[in-house]
């Protein structure tokens, strides 16, 4: 079975501009979650979707933004981009909301310019 | 909200000797606590996961121990090898709350 997939891998963005980052999750699971993980502050958790509706959000500003689509692909946004958005974003996808596993894909790199 | 502490941050051991990682967690009402092993330009990876209803998983080199009144929990690794050598994360979910609180990390060397 293929696991998260996250593209692009690699993104380079200046301060201003707007991502996209987009997360296919494992086949069958229907939950998907969103951290960010930088050296200060580590992982720390953004939002999870499941049936295209956001379950749960962390404590970041408005300018992060997600929505999944019927096939349980997700995207997240960020508006307005800042140097401190400079990130590794992953993705994590769950079969449901019984279920706490969580799988992680290889994340995408945001460097903001 | 719940916090995660983890320690040691960095850990040296010599191949073939056992390594062990410390967690303690806030939230009485956390009840999964999963531990995450990230290589370099990887997304962290499920090593193993135990439940609160459960004081002990054992997974071949890898152990995990959950003591749920003092609220902490530890990664055990016996027979270390070089390709052991990696982060790992530690957290902690509630039922209620499914997101995952990590700990900081801790950077484990295995020695040849």
């Amino acid at each position: 079975k293929a696991g998260v997939t996250q593209t692009p891998r690699y993104l380079i963005k200046t301060r201003g501009q707007q991502v996209t980052l987009s997360c296919s999750p494992i086949s069958g699971h229907r939950s998907v979650s969103w951290y960010q993980q930088t050296p200060g502050q580590g992982l720390q958790f953004l939002f999870e979707y499941f049936s295209e509706t956001q379950r749960n959000k962390g404590n970041f500003p408005g300018r992060f933004s997600g929505r999944q689509f019927s096939n349980s692909r997700s995207e997240m946004n960020v508006s307005t981009l800042e140097l401190g958005d400079s990130a590794l974003y992953l993705c994590a996808s769950s079969f449901g909301l019984a279920s706490d596993t969580q799988y992680f894909g290889p994340g995408t790199r945001l460097t903001v310019l | 909200g719940e916090n995660v502490e983890q320690h040691p941050s960095t850990l040296s051991v010599q191949e073939g000797d056992s390594a062990v990682i410390k967690c303690t967690y806030s939230d009485s009402a956390s009840n999964y606590f999963p531990w995450y092993k990230q290589e370099l330009g990887k997304g962290p990876q499920l090593i193993i996961d135990i439940r609160s209803n459960v004081g002990e998983k054992k997974d071949q080199r890898i152990a995990v121990t959950l003591n749920k009144t003092a609220k902490h929990f530890s990664l055990h690794i016996t027979e270390t090898q070089p390709e052991d050598s990696a982060v790992y994360f530690c957290a902690a979910s509630s039922g209620s709350a499914r997101q995952l609180t990590f700990g900081s990390g801790t950077q484990l060397t295995v020695l040849p």
